[in-house]
């Protein structure tokens, strides 16, 4: 079964806006993985963040990781219309297996 | 630099016929394999996953098999297709390190008329 949800399903947003993006999950994690889908494409690795870890930035994505709560956010600043893409959420735990989320489709507009 | 490949990427095959998807991966030596479904809109189903050669786990009961001939070979395959196959068709490998980054290969979208 899927075990991360993410918020919102869909997001539509003007170039130069923010984006946010959430996700959230059930069990224990080792790290949580964010990665971008464009149409009809593999996926791609984005960033990664350690359970023991709160926030990490890469560029203009920004990964924030609450385990209490079970969750985590993506926050891609100053977008752009080449952003448009679905982006997953991926959760590693030992089990050495990846459970993706359902993914949030991302529509920035020129 | 490792690559991994996947063909053929677009496939439309009749209902009752047989499937093979191969997925091929190079510039690194045993790596995890896997083979995921993804239905339109939705998120990755992990269908098979394989740490060696000859090793194959299911996660789902299905009307699927895969194969691992070789270190870098994954094999999706079936013998008689049904329409609720269609979809898309993802591979992926990692090191089997502890991070567990994965990295897939462009898809296949198979259409089962």
């Amino acid at each position: 079964s899927q075990q991360g949800e993410e918020d919102p399903q869909a997001l539509s947003i003007q170039e130069g806006e923010n984006a946010t993006m959430n996700c959230s999950y059930k069990t224990s994690i080792n790290n949580l993985q964010w990665y971008r889908q464009n149409s009809g494409r593999g996926l791609v690795h984005l960033i990664l963040i350690r359970s023991n870890e709160r926030e990490k930035h890469s560029g203009r994505l920004r990964v924030t990781l609450d385990t209490s709560k079970k969750s985590s956010s993506l926050l891609i600043t100053a977008s752009r219309a080449a952003d448009t893409a679905s982006y997953f959420c991926a959760t590693a735990s030992n089990t050495g297996k990846l459970i993706f989320g359902q993914g949030t489709t991302l529509q920035v507009k020129p | 630099s490792q690559t991994i490949h996947q063909w053929p990427a677009t496939l439309v095959q009749p209902v009752g016929s047989p499937l093979s998807l191969e997925c091929t991966v190079e510039g690194t030596s045993n790596p995890n394999l896997y083979w995921y479904r993804q239905a339109a809109g939705r998120g990755l189903q992990l269908l098979f996953y394989s740490v060696g050669i000859g090793q194959i786990s299911s996660e789902v009961p299905q009307n699927l098999s895969a194969s691992r001939p070789q270190d870098r070979q994954f094999i999706l395959s079936s013998k008689k297709l049904l329409l609720s196959d269609s979809g898309f068709y993802l591979c992926a490998w990692d090191t089997g390190g502890e991070m567990g980054i994965q990295y897939f290969g462009a898809g296949t979208r198979l259409s089962v008329l």
